[in-house]
């Protein structure tokens, strides 16, 4: 079983929408999480992160992370074509030095 | 354009030739990471430096593997004998001095995609 386990989609909504995106964890010693979109044959570019457990929010996104449940969850309000991507959530031990652990990501297409 | 670069793009090779790959991180970055993703995965990791020190290898990466940091700029990573399981997309990310108690955003170069025929 992996360590980092995402829904890998694909999700389909319509412009407009809310979408929720989601991650479930196994190692209790996580400390931050991620949340990075990945337009095709590009890099992973972050979008949020998060510090133990709580709540973001920037802009039409908000991050949520609940230690307890070992869920994270990016919520994308008022969603739009340009969301449209591979959105994968991160998460790294602080005494692994910033070596990352991903999910499989979750593909995203927002219809106009 | 000041961010993460690499080179190649793509890679197409015979299966049992040698590739060679540079990263070049943001300047003043002193920690650079290089991760594997294949199609429909998550990027992996794959080792990274502190400067021109390699302090951490992941088991992924065989002995048909070595990358190098020399001088603590840029940094080559050569897969010798490929296989077509070494099929992949190579990023390299470049993040600036971090404490062990803090997080700073790692910034991923484009990738460089390789092919093994």
């Amino acid at each position: 079983q992996k360590e980092v386990e995402q829904d890998p989609g694909p999700l389909s909504v319509p412009e407009g929408a809310i979408v929720s995106l989601n991650c479930t964890y196994s190692n209790s010693a996580f400390q931050y999480f991620m949340w990075y979109r990945q337009y095709s044959r590009k890099g992973p570019e972050l979008l949020m992160y998060t510090y133990s457990s709580g709540n973001k929010e920037d802009g039409r996104f908000t991050a949520q992370v609940d230690k307890s449940s070992k869920y994270i969850s990016l919520f994308i309000r008022d969603s739009q074509p340009s969301d449209s991507a591979t959105y994968l959530c991160a998460m790294i031990l602080l005494t692994n030095a910033g070596k990352s652990t991903f999910g499989d990501g979750t593909t995203l297409t927002v219809k106009p | 354009d000041t961010g993460v670069s690499q080179d190649p793009r793509h890679k197409i090779t015979k299966r049992g030739q040698n590739v060679t790959f540079r990263c070049d991180p943001i300047s003043e970055h002193n920690r650079l990471y290089w991760y594997r993703q294949t199609l429909g995965q998550g990027p992996e990791f794959l080792t990274y430096f502190q400067n021109e020190a390699q302090l951490e290898k992941s088991r992924l990466l065989s002995d048909r593997f070595s990358a190098e940091r020399p001088k603590g700029s840029f940094s080559t990573l050569e897969i010798q004998r490929t296989e077509q399981g070494d099929s992949a997309m190579y990023l390299c990310a470049s993040s600036p001095r971090t404490s062990r108690s803090s997080y700073n955003e790692q910034f991923f170069g484009p990738g460089t995609r390789l092919t093994v025929l």
